[in-house]
C-alpha cells in the first residue's frame, strides 16, 4: 500500500508570517506529483503540477519544491494572508498507469 | 476553462434507496473518479475510469458502483443507500496524469 503524507496536521500562524509544509511520498517510483488547494465549501483547485527532480514552481506567493530521490515535497507560502487559510493537499502519481493518491492534508489557518 | 458539473449539491435519500449520483466533464477528459470526503478522513477514492466503460476500484468500493457508458459522463450508483453512506462526494476529471479538476461536490444525507 502506497503512503502519501503530510505534515504537520494543521497549522495556525500569524497573518505576514511565511510557512512551508512537506508532503513525503515513496521515492522507488514517481511520476508526478501535484498541489491543491482545498477552500471550505469549495472544490480542491490544483495549484502546482510537478514532474521531474529539482523541480521548483511558483504562483505569487505560493511555491513549491521537489525532490524525488527522497521522496518529499515542500509548499512554501510567504507572508500568508487570511484568504490563504484553507487545507492544501498533495497528490502521488507512481506510474502514468496508476491512479492519483491523495495525503491526508495540511489545514492552514492564517490569523488576521 | 474546464467545467466539471454534478447533477445535485444536495441530496437526501432514505435508507434503502437506490441513488444515482451524476457527473458532466466538458474537456473530453480520459480520466474521471468519484471521490468522498469525510471530517479528518480526507479524500477517498471510490471509484474511478480510465475510458468509456472501463472501470477500477479504488480504495473504498463497497456498496457503490459506477458507469460511465459515454466518455463525458461518469455515474456513482448507491444500490441500497445506508445511513453510513452519508458525506460530501466530489468528481473530478484528469486529462491523462495532469492536474485533477473537481466538481462543486454533493452532500448526500441518508436518513
Amino acid at each position: 500500500i502506497l503512503n502519501v503524507e503530510q505534515s504537520p496536521q494543521s497549522l495556525h500562524v500569524q497573518e505576514g508570517d511565511s510557512t512551508n509544509f512537506t508532503c513525503s511520498f515513496p521515492s522507488s517510483n514517481f511520476y508526478a506529483l501535484h498541489w491543491y488547494r482545498w477552500e471550505t465549501a469549495k472544490s480542491p483547485e490544483a495549484l502546482f503540477v510537478m514532474t521531474l527532480n529539482g523541480d521548483e514552481k511558483k504562483k505569487g506567493r505560493i511555491s513549491a519544491t521537489l525532490n524525488t530521490k527522497e521522496g518529499y515535497s515542500y509548499l512554501y507560502i510567504k507572508g500568508s494572508q487570511p484568504e490563504d487559510s484553507a487545507t492544501y493537499l498533495c497528490a502521488f502519481i507512481k506510474t502514468s498507469y496508476d491512479k492519483v493518491i491523495f495525503g491526508p492534508g495540511t489545514s492552514l489557518s492564517v490569523i488576521p | 476553462d474546464v467545467k466539471v458539473t454534478q447533477s445535485s449539491r444536495y441530496l437526501v435519500k432514505r435508507t434503502g434507496e437506490k441513488v444515482f449520483l451524476e457527473c458532466v466533464q466538458d474537456m473530453d477528459h480520459e480520466n474521471m473518479f468519484w471521490y468522498r470526503q469525510d471530517p479528518g478522513l480526507g479524500l477517498r477514492l471510490i471509484y474511478f475510469s480510465y475510458d468509456v466503460k472501463m472501470k477500477e476500484k479504488g480504495d473504498i468500493p463497497e456498496g457503490y458502483s459506477v458507469s460511465r457508458e459515454k466518455k463525458e459522463r461518469f455515474s456513482l450508483i448507491l444500490e441500497s443507500a445506508s445511513t453510513n453512506q452519508t458525506s460530501m462526494y466530489l468528481c473530478a476529471s484528469q486529462q491523462a496524469s495532469y492536474e485533477q479538476y473537481f466538481g462543486p461536490g454533493t452532500r448526500l444525507t441518508v436518513t
